[in-house]
């Protein structure tokens, strides 16, 4: 079972540069969430999605987008890296059904900007 | 906005002996979910137990078991019969009920080493 692979898994960026990640399940969750890892810290939260179309903003959103077109595929976009971006960026997902529903993470991408 | 305090940035624990995690958090919600995840050196972030704050029982799984006190707002990890395998960050995270996103908010994380 893949369950929530992301892609790539490693990355190194120059200032300025744009770049796509990618997070993709196969659970038919409805909900889907990007959080980065800094050293020090634990995860937080960039943007979610509840549902095929629609974004919101975490607590860290700013120089990031997303895009959610299909309800299995969740893009977190760098439009121009900045160093302060160097990170490993978590994607997860979960089914959105309430009480006993869990997020299900991906195995990280490690993001390096130059 | 709630927040979560894991005031212990490191554990270590001897193999086969007892290990507890501290966490603790503020909310002014009175139902909501509470975490704990386990980072192993393979980044991967794995759910160790859950608690619902309306649960008065505590919960376990295994080797694993909370310490849910609610008035308190603590909720702490207690590890028996530390394997090497135990070796990670743990991550402790909150949930509300409320608002349908089924957001996480984590600690800082707790590195524990596993000494044989």
């Amino acid at each position: 079972n893949a369950g929530v692979t992301q892609t790539p898994k490693f990355r190194v960026l120059k200032t300025g540069q744009s770049m796509t990640l990618l997070c993709a399940q196969d659970m038919n969750h409805e909900y889907m969430y990007w959080y980065r890892q800094d050293p020090g810290m634990g995860l937080r939260l960039i943007h979610y999605s509840v549902g095929e179309g629609t974004t919101a903003k975490g607590e860290v959103p700013d120089g990031y987008n997303v895009s959610r077109l299909k309800k299995q595929n969740f893009l977190l976009g760098l439009e121009s890296a900045a160093p302060s971006q160097t990170s490993v960026y978590f994607c997860a997902s979960s089914s959105g059904q309430g009480a006993k529903n869990i997020q299900y993470f991906g195995a990280g991408t490690r993001l390096s900007v130059l | 906005a709630q927040t979560v305090t894991q005031s212990q940035p490191e554990m270590s624990v001897q193999e086969a002996e007892t290990v507890t995690l501290s966490c603790t958090y503020d909310t002014s919600e009175s139902d909501y979910y509470l975490f704990w995840y386990k980072q192993p050196p393979s980044r991967q972030m794995i759910l160790v137990i859950r608690q619902e704050a309306y649960k008065q029982q505590n919960a376990t799984e295994n080797r694993f078991s909370v310490n849910f006190q609610k008035a308190a707002k603590s909720f702490s990890l207690k590890i028996s019969d530390s394997q090497l395998g135990d070796a990670a960050m743990y991550f402790c995270a909150y949930r509300s009920k409320q608002g349908g996103s089924e957001k996480l908010v984590f600690g800082k994380g707790t590195k524990l080493t596993v000494n044989p």
